[in-house]
């Protein structure tokens, strides 16, 4: 597809348990992004990768986040030890690197994730 | 302070009507990028333009036109002739440069309702 696409879309867990999401992003487009968003908020940025490494992981909201992209393109948002407050619609973006592209960020459609 | 404010939390209008969303912004940096994403209720951020700082041309595309005025740091986002299809929440971001990152600063979002 020609668009950023997320997967699961919905994931519902139970507090304490492990979760991973997917990204896949725009062919070509060497930065991605993670976002948090609550309901009636903006996004809250996460991390953001350059090719295969974490340029910027200073929104991660603790240790029990992690993110890799191991082969520049794919990326998973890890969660340990799920907390009802990671409740959220986690977003993923990616962007060119080609210059008078790389500041616009496309989204994909979100994987919205209940812990319970 | 690097921030964006959008005051209107919530717009209701009757179609065919003209609606403006507001956007005010803070920034220490010269260079920047502004922007206006649509996150209808499917959820998915919907890019609808950029425009860098150093270009204060308004635009117009369609039923959409925005007005740039960095006197005022205001980039504000008119719809003309709104459609139901409009109903969405609509946000401003604010890119700014951070370290190795260009990192978006996100107001709360406008939610606009357009009634048939």
């Amino acid at each position: 597809g020609a668009g950023v696409s997320q997967t699961p879309s919905n994931k519902v867990t139970e507090k304490g348990k492990y979760v991973e999401l997917r990204c896949d992003p725009i062919s070509g487009h060497t930065a991605l992004y993670w976002y948090r968003q609550s309901l009636g908020q903006g996004p809250e940025f996460l991390i953001y990768f350059q090719g295969t490494g974490a340029a910027d992981d200073s929104g991660l909201p603790n240790d029990r986040f992690f993110a890799v992209r191991p082969e520049g393109s794919v990326s998973t948002l890890k969660i340990q030890r799920t907390e009802r407050g990671d409740s959220a619609v986690y977003l993923c973006a990616s962007s060119s690197n080609l210059a008078g592209g790389r500041e616009t960020q496309y989204f994909g459609p979100g994987t919205r994730l209940l812990v319970l | 302070a690097q921030k964006v404010t959008q005051a209107q939390t919530e717009i209701s209008v009757v179609e065919k009507e003209d609606v403006t969303l507001d956007c005010v912004y803070e920034t220490r940096d010269t260079t920047y990028y502004l922007f206006w994403y649509k996150q209808p209720p499917s959820g998915e951020l919907v890019f609808l333009i950029r425009r860098n700082s150093f270009d204060e041309q308004n635009e117009i595309s369609g039923r959409y036109s925005w007005n740039f005025q960095k006197s005022t740091s205001s980039f504000n986002f008119t719809i003309t002739a709104s459609q139901v299809v409009d109903s969405a929440v609509y946000f401003c971001a604010l890119s700014v440069n951070a370290g190795n990152n260009r990192k978006l600063i996100w107001g709360l979002g406008t939610s606009l309702a357009v009634n048939p």
